[in-house]
């Protein structure tokens, strides 16, 4: 069975602070995504990485995917209270299009 | 563009009566569609997913069902429902443009089983 462990579960940080999420496995994944969500509603995508080693940015959230992709990380840069919510990595089997998803992380950035 | 929509918001159900949320998608033929439950501020577990009419594949054992009736088309049901139902159900869709990969969720149904 596929697991993706996600940590910290819950963070609490001041705003400008910086932050790093990860997301751990011990199965390959074809693809690995970050997803966020808000309270009531659907998680939105953020980003996508297919390709071990891969770095992406996103304003100031980067998003890193492991040489063995079993693992990824998501380091936030001067957090804001507009960060707030639940982070959730979910990693892929292209061929089924099936998702696996962490346990996800609770953010809060205080302003 | 592609969109996706989910309803109710929000269900108040007894123990015992039926249920049936619907998710329809617009803007895209075919799509794999999926049944997600997700507990208050966690992860999300696969219920159900769909590669097309009629074909569906439920990934653990439970007391919902789902159907495919039309190809945009994907209904979460249940005969008698139960405490331990009670949670935030998500439907998606998978979509693939290029090198980039990933689901577009609906809005979500908030279902208590009182």
């Amino acid at each position: 069975t596929q697991l993706l462990e996600q940590s910290p579960q819950f963070l609490s940080i001041q705003e400008g602070e910086n932050l790093t999420v990860y997301c751990n496995s011990s199965s390959v994944f074809s693809s690995l995504q970050w997803y966020r969500q808000e309270p009531g509603e659907g998680p939105v995508l953020l980003v996508t990485v297919v390709t071990g080693g891969e770095v992406k940015k996103l304003k100031r959230l980067t998003f890193q995917f492991g040489d063995a992709r079993k693992d990824s990380s998501l380091h936030i840069t001067a957090a804001q209270p507009g960060d707030t919510g639940l982070y959730l990595c979910a990693g892929g089997a292209s061929n089924t299009g099936k998702l696996i998803f962490g346990q996800g992380t609770t953010l809060q950035v205080k302003p | 563009s592609q969109t996706i929509h989910q309803w109710p918001a929000t269900l108040v159900q007894p123990v015992g009566s039926p249920l049936s949320l619907e998710c329809t998608v617009e803007g895209t033929s075919n799509p794999n569609l999926y049944w997600y439950r997700q507990a208050a501020g966690r992860g999300l577990q696969l219920l159900f997913y769909s590669v097309g009419i009629g074909q569906i594949s439920s990934e653990v054992p439970q007391n919902l069902s789902a159907s495919r009736p039309q190809d945009r088309q994907f209904i979460l049901s249940s005969k008698k429902l139960l405490l331990s139902d009670s949670g935030f159900y998500l439907c998606a869709w998978s979509f693939r443009t290029g090198g980039n990969y990933g689901y577009t969720f609906g809005s979500g149904t908030r279902l208590t089983v009182v």
